[in-house]
């Protein structure tokens, strides 16, 4: 079984959609969260981060973390064109150490 | 937060050649890790570099083909020996603050 495991898609979604994304994993030990976009030929973009179980809002993006479940999400309100990336969660133990990362999932909104 | 830069941003190199990457981060940090980010595939951790110690590889990378520097606390590089197509990948550095952060990548092409 992989540490972070993610649905690889490809998802295609009409533009003003809800996205849900999501990874489970199977350390107990992780306790930092993140969510990275990247677009074709670029490296990754921190979207957002949390730390333990709770949710976090930043504009249209919301990420949630279930810890009991050892499972995340990350919400896309209202998606846009510019949206369309791959989208790769990873965690670690600590903000610090190595972070392990999901096999990403390919978005695509369409206009 | 941290910024990290990467030189060369992308390469293409010959077959049997060897390639130096640099990362600089704009702070010092403990630790610095290096990920290969191959075709259509997420991010793999190759190694671990702590300042003043050696690199710590992870399972399936060897000090041989990827060897590291890290001279001080605000850089780092990696070398890729021995190049074959195979080793076309993105390879980036990153850093860990409040969160990971990365650099750009380095986008290398072996004919």
């Amino acid at each position: 079984q992989k540490e972070v495991e993610q649905d690889p898609g490809p998802l295609s979604v009409p533009e003003g959609a809800i996205v849900s994304l999501n990874c489970t994993y199977s350390n107990s030990a992780f306790q930092y969260f993140m969510w990275y976009r990247q677009y074709s030929r670029k490296g990754p973009e921190l979207l957002m981060y949390t730390y333990s179980s709770g949710n976090k809002e930043d504009g249209r993006f919301t990420a949630q973390v279930d810890k009991s479940s050892k499972y995340i999400s990350l919400f896309i309100r209202d998606s846009q064109p510019s949206d369309s990336a791959t989208y790769l969660c990873a965690m670690s133990r600590t903000s610090y150490d190595k972070v392990i990362f999901g096999p990403g999932t390919s978005l695509s909104v369409i206009p | 937060s941290a910024v990290i830069s990467q030189k060369p941003s992308r390469d293409i190199c010959q077959r049997g050649t060897s390639l130096t990457i640099q990362c600089q981060v704009d702070s010092q940090v403990t630790m610095m890790f290096w990920y290969r980010q191959q075709p259509g595939q997420s991010l793999t951790l190759i190694a671990t570099a702590n300042q003043g110690s050696e690199a710590t590889y992870e399972s399936g990378f060897v000090i041989d083909k990827f060897p590291i520097s890290r001279p001080n606390l605000t850089f780092s590089t990696l070398t890729v020996s021995n190049m074959s197509p195979e080793d076309s990948s993105i390879y980036l550095c990153s850093v860990g603050s409040d969160t990971q952060y990365f650099g750009p990548g380095t986008r290398l092409t072996v004919l």
